[in-house]
């Protein structure tokens, strides 16, 4: 598939708790994105991470990506009521497609 | 800056009529980007507009079609509905074609068709 997976399908944490998804995919890349979607809005970007890259960080979001596992997690430290939505990975190459998402619940 | 732009919000059709959604980009951005998105078959890719010209193409049947004009706004156009076509459509704009820019996401049409 071209698409990126993501695993779980839904987690249910509660505040404070870390919270890790992955994103497995099965062709060559230029770059992974990461997208966060609340309650069937427009999805919001929150990180990319080029193929030549192992790991970046942006405020409490930690992507890593390993291309020769062609997986990649997203770790959301300390979550937040607030981190509640789905959250999608997006693999580029020569168009964006889209994983079917992590459903993220974090219970206050 | 202003968001992207998507217009109508909400829609209600009946099958057989056709239908058309307008997405206006982030001023600057000349890229646009389509996206279905139904419970069943996830984010799915449409198409990609840049400078007018369609650049890519999703699986899709010929009923969706889209254009692109001078100014960037771009359309998406479904013929013939099908009560498949229910869905969120997104549009997202980015700054250039290619690349794995990143993209940013209107609010969407919900296209509801009985």
């Amino acid at each position: 598939s071209q698409q990126g997976e993501e695993d779980p399908q839904a987690l249910s944490i509660q505040e404070g708790e870390n919270a890790t998804m992955n994103c497995s995919y099965k062709t060559s890349i230029n770059n992974l994105q990461w997208y966060r979607q609340n309650s069937g809005r427009g999805l919001v970007h929150l990180i990319l991470i080029r193929s030549n890259e192992r790991e970046k960080h942006s405020g409490r979001l930690r992507v890593t990506l390993d291309t020769s596992k062609k997986s990649s997690s997203l770790l959301i430290t300390a979550s937040r009521a607030a981190d509640t939505a789905s959250y999608f990975c997006a693999i580029y190459n020569n168009d964006m497609r889209f994983g079917a998402g992590t459903r993220l619940t974090v219970k206050p | 800056k202003a968001g992207v732009t998507q217009t109508p919000r909400y829609l209600i059709k009946t099958r057989g009529q056709q239908v058309t959604l307008s997405c206006s980009p982030i001023s600057g951005h000349r890229s646009v980007s389509w996206y279905q998105q139904t419970p069943g078959q996830g984010l799915q890719f449409l198409f990609e507009y840049f400078s007018e010209t369609q650049r890519n193409k999703g699986n899709f049947p010929g009923r969706f079609s889209g254009r692109q004009f001078s100014n960037s706004r771009s359309e998406m156009n479904v013929s013939t509905l099908e009560l498949g076509d229910s869905a969120l459509y997104l549009c997202a704009s980015s700054l250039w074609q290619g690349a794995g820019e990143t993209q940013y996401f209107g609010p969407g049409t919900r296209l509801l068709v009985l």
